[in-house]
């Protein structure tokens, strides 16, 4: 079965810093698509990144960057020089019979 | 603009009643889904549509009932048999379905459900 885990539940940092959110995801499937996405407080998702396995490329989008690694199972965001803005919660998922969803990580950016 | 709007914001419901939250979408897309959020959870499935007038249950459909009469429309209805309704509920699209959530799912606002 498909599976997300975002261990980290909460993370605190002051602005101008790099953050690192962690996500490693357990599937069977050779072929499948990991994707990220933000919630701000306003609660819509709003949607990041859509990577799929057969690109091991990394990704980087103004400040934000995305690294996946097959061999640990990991898909990794960072956000460098983080904003107040960036205050979120963030989702990572995995396609599989449907899209299975972590728990979100919350990312407070204090000013 | 195109995209996916929600209604209403907030709803409140008071013990043995049924309410419908409003899912459009202007996008053109096939598949609709309804999600539930807890707090510090991650999103559930609750009912998901790959065409108009079709859709399936996800993995927490007991409590709930859709309809698919119109591709741009997918209203939820929350019924007295749900008793734990509290929560956030976000409707989603994508372009077509593609078994395995592949495609790129957009989501609406959200609806807030509290009980009274």
């Amino acid at each position: 079965a498909q599976k997300v885990t975002q261990a980290q539940t909460e993370i605190s940092v002051v602005e101008k810093e790099d953050v690192t959110l962690d996500c490693v995801y357990e599937t069977r499937d050779t072929t499948y698509y990991l994707f990220w996405y933000k919630q701000p407080p306003s609660g819509e998702l709003v949607f990041l990144i859509r990577r799929n396995s057969f690109d091991e490329q990394n990704e980087i989008s103004g400040r934000y960057s995305w690294n996946f690694q097959k061999s640990t199972s990991s898909f990794n965001f960072t956000i460098t020089a983080s904003q107040v803005v960036d205050s979120a919660v963030y989702f990572c998922a995995l396609s599989g019979k449907k899209l299975v969803f972590g728990k979100g990580m919350k990312l407070t950016v204090n000013p | 603009d195109g995209g996916i709007t929600q209604s209403p914001k907030y709803l409140f419901r008071k013990e043995g009643q049924n309410v419908t939250l409003s899912c459009e979408q202007n996008l053109n897309h096939d598949a609709m889904y309804w999600y539930r959020q807890d707090p510090g959870q991650g999103l559930r499935l609750i009912y998901y549509s790959q065409i108009v007038n079709d859709f399936q249950k996800g993995d927490i459909a007991e409590g709930y009932s859709v309809s698919r009469e119109k591709k741009e429309s997918f209203p939820l209805t929350v019924t007295s048999a749900q008793k734990n309704p509290t929560a956030f509920y976000l409707c989603a699209s994508t372009a077509s379905w593609a078994s395995g959530g592949v495609e790129t799912q957009y989501f609406g606002p959200g609806t807030r459900l509290l009980v009274l």
